[in-house]
């Protein structure tokens, strides 16, 4: 079956330090994979999606990033963090059939 | 992507059956309407997905009039841990190569005791 990994959970870093979020997908090729950002009491945010290996579509412009090495990992960066940046990131990954399945998240506090 | 509408929120009591409408006026011919809960600091959990009429499984119902301009989420007889946002969206499944779920704010449903 496949799942989706994602870590850490939680994350506390402080304003200008550098971010690195992982995501991987198992029991599945080729996925479309993607992370969101929700801000406290808010909706979801598509940050960036990603169609294969090297392929990024960026929906915000932001002090994020987003890269995709391998075809199952999908990794969000930043350079230096902003308080701006904090909330619950998550990955989410879709296969051939119909329904996107997400990870348990990562609530990053900046501060 | 068509654009979804939906209550804020709403509130319930145990037992009681939740329908929680959405609206999607230009929504695409190929486009599908899924729903999704979500529970605090958690991902999103794919509840239900349809085209057109009526589909059901093990958790919910989703109602779907000919026009498909709306849809009606029905939580039958729920229970305290029913209490969670639920989300409507609409996008074309079989675009796998193009789609992104755009979400909106979602329903929040209160269910008390």
């Amino acid at each position: 079956s496949q799942t989706i990994h994602q870590w850490p959970a939680t994350l506390v870093q402080p304003v200008g330090s550098p971010l690195s979020l992982e995501c991987t997908v198992e029991g599945t090729s080729n996925p479309n994979l993607y992370w969101y950002r929700q801000a406290a009491g808010r909706g979801l945010q598509l940050l960036f999606y990603s169609v294969g290996i090297g392929q990024i579509s960026s929906e915000v412009p932001q002090n994020l990033s987003a890269s995709r090495p391998q075809d199952r990992q999908f990794i969000l960066s930043s350079k230096k963090l902003l308080l701006s940046d904090s909330g619950f990131y998550l990955c989410a990954w879709r296969g051939v059939n119909y329904g996107y399945t997400f990870g348990s998240g990562t609530r990053l506090t900046v501060v | 992507l068509a654009k979804t509408t939906q209550p804020i929120s709403m509130d319930s009591y145990e037992g009681q059956e939740v329908n929680i409408t959405c609206s999607h006026n230009n929504i695409a011919t190929n486009d599908y309407i899924t729903w999704y809960q979500q529970f605090p600091s958690q991902g999103p959990r794919f509840i239900i997905q349809g085209y057109k009429t009526k589909v059901t499984n093990e958790v919910a119902s989703l109602f779907i009039p000919a026009d498909r301009k709306s849809s009606t989420l029905s939580l039958p007889r729920v229970s305290l841990s029913d209490t969670a946002v639920y989300y409507c969206l609409v996008g074309d499944s079989g675009s796998y190569n193009t789609d992104k779920l755009i979400f909106g704010t979602g329903t929040r449903l209160q269910v008390f005791p």
